[in-house]
């Protein structure tokens, strides 16, 4: 079975700061890891993607994250927020033939 | 995100029927109907792809997909129950196999059940 947890629900940081937003995965081989970001009252929208190669993979507004097989994680990273990076992050999983499963998402919130 | 629209924005019923309607403008061979309760990830609930119904998960037999084409999807939803509010996203995607697809979704149509 595959699984992703995020094990935290609310995160809060400061305009300005870093930010790491945590995601562990659970599958034996090497999974299709998706970051999504849902703004309100809108749909998702990918943030990036990882299934080979560098480890460290570059996303869109300056996010990236760090795949870790040791860890079993995916973290999400961003050096400085803005506070329109208010939303929620759902760190998501795949392989072939399975649906996407989605972690039940960190919800930022970025105080300006 | 105009590349997939969905109708409409909100609904609120009683228990009458209804269906939500979704049409993607990106050229996908794959649509998706998703959703979404209150604080909880997006579920999935259909996959067509290519006008065909590939998956169907566990849902309840009051929601009944169509897809009349291969960019256009339809959910209608027939004597709702309070736990279908929610809010229903389309998605659609190049391919069908769950892998490294990327997925596109809709604005989503919030369903209030009275």
């Amino acid at each position: 079975a595959q699984s992703v947890t995020q094990p935290d629900a609310r995160v809060t940081v400061s305009e300005g700061a870093s930010l790491q937003l945590r995601c562990k995965y659970s599958y034996s081989a090497t999974p299709y890891l998706f970051w999504y970001v849902q703004y309100p009252r809108q749909g998702l929208q990918l943030l990036l993607k990882y299934y080979s190669g560098d480890p460290v993979v570059q996303g869109v507004n300056s996010f990236e994250a760090e795949f870790s097989k040791s860890n079993s994680s995916f973290h999400l990273q961003k050096a400085s927020v803005h506070w329109s990076d208010s939303a929620v992050y759902f760190c998501a999983l795949s392989r072939m033939g399975y649906k996407l499963t989605f972690g039940t998402g960190t919800s930022l919130l970025v105080d300006p | 995100n105009t590349k997939i629209t969905q109708s409409p924005r909100y609904l609120i019923l009683g228990r009458a029927n209804k269906s939500l309607e979704c049409e993607q403008h990106l050229g996908h061979n794959a649509m998706y109907w998703y959703k979404q309760s209150a604080e909880k990830p997006p579920e999935l609930m259909f996959l067509y792809n290519l006008k065909q119904l590939i998956r169907n998960e566990t849902v309840p037999s009051r929601f009944i997909p169509e897809c009349p084409d291969s960019s256009k999807l339809l959910l209608h939803i027939s004597a709702v129950d309070p736990e279908d509010s929610a809010v229903y996203f389309c998605a659609s995607s190049q391919g069908t196999y769950f892998s490294n697809e990327r997925l596109f979704f809709g604005h989503g149509t919030k369903l209030s059940v009275l």
